[in-house]
């Protein structure tokens, strides 16, 4: 089956870090990404991993390792503006190197206090 | 550059309508993805279009169809609701392998 698993809610205080987990089994594999949404709105990209290792983007950086089908997002210098849901979604397929079917995990909700 | 745009934002419906919910990509994106959210999950893969073409489908009942216009705009037709087909609609549009451009959806509300 296919399947992505991580943490429902995660707490942390303005200005610290946190990791947001997440591990999955799908039946097709071409890369690991993450969303962010606030409430209602539209997800935004944030970061991709097609290959095993550390993608840094600022404040945010993402890791992969497909050996153990896991990989994280890890959030530095925590602003109260980060609180909002993070998913980690897994692209099953690629069509003509345009897009194509991502997985999603069911989002963690970070909410950031002062 | 205007991002992806979908109409309506917002919508309410009857058991047994049928719907049709619309979206524009970015200029110059030719794949347009469906994806359904319900309350407290994570997005749903309902359809990709791709030159006009269906290029993949999600595990979602015939009662769900789309297409793609020649200027790559869609639609998404949902028949016979169910109260169950209550979730905010998002449509996406890539141009490159990596990432998909969300527009803000459509919210369905099926009474």
């Amino acid at each position: 089956g296919q399947s992505l698993e991580q943490p429902s809610e995660v707490t942390a205080v303005e200005g610290a870090i946190v990791q947001i987990n997440c591990t999955y089994q799908t039946s097709g594999f071409y890369g690991l990404s993450w969303y962010q949404q606030h409430d209602g709105g539209a997800p935004t990209f944030l970061s991709y991993n097609g290959l095993d290792g550390l993608e840094e983007t600022g404040r945010f950086s993402s890791f992969l390792s497909r050996s153990d089908s896991y990989g994280y997002l890890l959030l530095q210098e925590l602003q109260m503006k980060d609180s909002a849901s993070y998913f980690c979604a897994v692209r099953e397929y690629m069509i003509y190197n345009q897009g194509g079917k991502l997985i999603f995990g069911q989002g963690t909700e970070l909410s950031v206090k002062p | 550059d205007a991002g992806v745009t979908q109409s309506p934002t917002h919508l309410i419906k009857t058991r047994g309508q049928h719907v049709t919910l619309r979206c524009s990509p970015i200029s110059g994106h030719k794949s347009v993805s469906w994806y359904q959210q319900v309350l407290g999950q994570g997005p749903q893969f309902i359809f990709q279009y791709y030159e006009k073409e269906e290029r993949g489908r999600g595990n979602f009942p015939d009662r769900f169809s789309a297409r793609q216009f020649p200027n790559y705009s869609s639609e998404l037709n949902v028949n016979a609701l169910l109260l169950g087909d209550s979730a905010l609609y998002l449509c996406a549009s890539s141009i490159q392998r990596n990432e998909q451009f969300f527009g803000p959806g459509t919210r369905l509300t099926v009474l």
